[in-house]
């Protein structure tokens, strides 16, 4: 069965840098979408994208966030410059373009990012 | 804004029956979810429901939606140790918008 997998499981890394995280989504389609969550919290929307653009963001997902699919099979996540705040499993989902509103998100296993 | 809340935690035995509860605030909500969560594992969708439906059921599954009442919940029947798990419903808005607004997540402990 087809699945998003991310990579890496586990990235940690100092205040201040810049990290990228991965997905492969299934490949026949065509949103993607990044949440978070903080440990304790709940699961929070960052990011959909469609037709290689932005399609909708939350209020947390700012300047230091910038999404890309730079080939026919990856979509990534980047944090400019991470705060100890971004410290949280990140979450990678996909789905495909349905009439009426039906929006199964299909997610990866998520990466779990700590900033020290 | 949406939001979307749960209780926390469900203990049953082994063999009963589950029913997990969920309330929602956004009456524009079209789709519903539930997925499921096992320790160190992404979120795997378990099934879904139309707001104009009042229930779906899918082998052990029930959904039940009162739309009145903003209230949704998740019967699993026969709930094995394998069904211990975080389950989150989460709700998608009107047409325009993709975003799922999720729960807090119910955490479920099944007894042998």
């Amino acid at each position: 069965e087809p699945e998003v997998t991310q990579t890496p499981s586990h990235q940690v890394t100092q205040m201040g840098q810049e990290v990228i995280l991965r997905c492969v989504p299934i490949s026949n389609h065509l949103y993607f979408y990044w949440y978070r969550q903080i440990l304790g919290q709940k699961v929070e929307f960052l990011v959909s994208f469609y037709n290689n653009e932005i399609s909708e963001k939350s209020e947390i997902f700012d300047d230091q966030f910038s999404v890309e699919r730079p080939d026919g099979s990856n979509f990534t996540l980047k944090i400019r410059s991470t705060k100890l705040e971004d410290s949280a499993m990140y979450f990678c989902a996909s789905s495909e373009v349905r009439l009426a509103g039906r929006n199964e998100q299909f997610f990866g296993p998520g990466t779990r990012l700590t900033v020290l | 804004g949406e939001d979307v809340e749960q209780s926390l935690f469900l203990s049953v035995r082994e063999g009963d029956s589950s029913v997990i509860n969920c309330t929602y605030t956004d009456s524009s909500s079209t789709y519903l979810y539930w997925y499921k969560q096992e320790p160190g594992a992404g979120l795997q969708l378990l099934t879904y429901i139309f707001s104009n439906m009042d229930m779906k059921q899918d082998q052990r599954l029930t959904v039940l939606l009162n739309k009145k009442d903003k209230h949704l919940s998740l019967r699993i029947a026969d709930t094995q140790t394998g069904d211990s798990a975080i389950y989150f419903c989460a709700e998608s808005p009107d047409t325009g918008r993709r975003a799922l607004t999720f729960g807090s997540g119910t955490r479920l402990q099944v007894q042998p």
